[in-house]
Formats: structure tokens, sequence, C-alpha cells
């Protein structure tokens, strides 16, 4: 079982439509959690951080966290062509190394 | 540009030679860390140091894989002899500490793309 697990997808969405995106992890001394985007022969991409239990937004994005069940996931809102990429999910340690699963790749069909 | 400056962006060699690759973090980034990464695959941790220390080291990390961060700025990778199984994306991330703190964010360069032929 890998650490960080995330559908490889793809995920297709048609344009204006809430993507959801998931990723489940196994270490329960995580603390930190990032989703990164990433295009096609590029480096990724920091779209958003999360460190508490809850939920939280930044602009389209909204990140949600359960420690309990080990859970993230990010919402896309009102999906557009350009979200359309590889999104990574990362955790870290208290050593602050971030172990990646291997992304849910996002199609917004126009 | 004050992002993660990495340096070649791309690299051909043949097999058996020696590649060195460049990191220039983010100037108030007292950590550094490198990835690899393959074609459907996450990134991949290889090191990181902390100013000028190395902290750790990826078991799966080769002999022929050695890294520095000489002056705790920019760090150098380098592969020796290096097989077509080291064709990847090289990525390099830094970020700041704060003691206390929950963590946060760490910022990647734009890579270097290997291709061992």
């Amino acid at each position: 079982q890998k650490e960080v697990e995330q559908n490889s997808g793809p995920l297709s969405v048609p344009e204006g439509a809430i993507a959801s995106l998931n990723c489940t992890y196994s270490d329960r001394g995580s603390q930190s959690f990032f989703w990164y985007r990433q295009y096609s022969g590029k480096s990724p991409e920091l779209i958003m951080s999360i460190y508490s239990n809850g939920d939280k937004e930044d602009g389209r994005f909204t990140a949600q966290l359960n420690k309990a069940s080990q859970y993230v996931s990010l919402l896309i809102r009102d999906s557009q062509p350009s979200d359309s990429a590889t999104y990574l999910c990362a955790v870290n340690t208290n050593a602050g190394k971030s172990t990646f699963g291997d992304g849910t790749t996002l199609t917004v069909k126009p | 540009d004050t992002g993660v400056s990495q340096d070649p962006r791309h690299k051909i060699t043949k097999r058996g030679q020696n590649v060195t690759f460049r990191c220039d973090p983010i100037s108030e980034h007292n950590r550094l860390y490198w990835y690899r990464q393959t074609l459907g695959q996450g990134p991949e941790f290889l090191t990181y140091f902390q100013n000028e220390a190395q902290l750790e080291k990826s078991r799966l990390l080769s002999d022929r894989f050695s890294a520095e961060r000489p002056k705790g700025s920019f760090s150098t990778l380098e592969i020796q002899r290096t097989e077509q199984g080291d064709s990847a994306m090289y990525l390099c991330a830094s970020r700041t500490t704060i003691p206390g703190a929950q963590g946060t964010e760490a910022f990647f360069g734009q890579g270097t793309r290997l291709t061992v032929v």
C-alpha cells in the first residue's frame, strides 16, 4: 500500500461543474497537507495547503481535511478548461519532507 | 525572479557519463529538497538539506547519487555513471521552517529533465 493514495483518473467533468479529488494517507503522524497542480511537462505548482481538520477555501478551490479518517480532498468549483491538469496530493510529517501521491488527471470539457 | 531556479532545464547524456544539476532556492528558505519524478508517478523524495546539513537521504538513493549544499544556499545533485533508468525529471523545492509552527509550503523549481541515451 502506498503511503499516499489517489485515484489516477482520468476524471472528466464538464465546464462549470464541480470537480472532486480525493486522497488518503497512511501515516497518522502527518501534520501538513498540500495540493499541487501539474501541467504536462511542467513542475508542480502549489495551490492549497491545509493543516487543521475542516474546510479551507481559496477562490474556486476548497480543501477538506479529516485526520480521523486520514482523508484529504480538493473541490474545484466552476471548473474551467484551464484547470485540466494532474493534481498531486502531498503529505508532510515532522521532518517536513513531502510524500506525494501519483496524482489524479482532471479533464474539464468545454 | 525570486522563485526556485534550476539549471539546466534539459540534459541529454550518454550512459556512463556523469551529470550535475544545480538548484538555487528562494533566498530566505533554509530547507532544500530534491525529488525525482517519472512519467505517471508523483515526485519521489531523494534527499533534503537544512542550511548546509544534509539531514536525510532516501533508502532508494543509489550510491551513484550525491548532493551538496556547501554554503547553505544553492545545491548540486550529481549522478555518476548514469544509467537509462536515471532518465526522469529532477525537481528541487525549498521552504522555510518556523520553530513551533505547523509547517510551511514548499515551492518547486522548473525541474531538470534528464534523458540518458
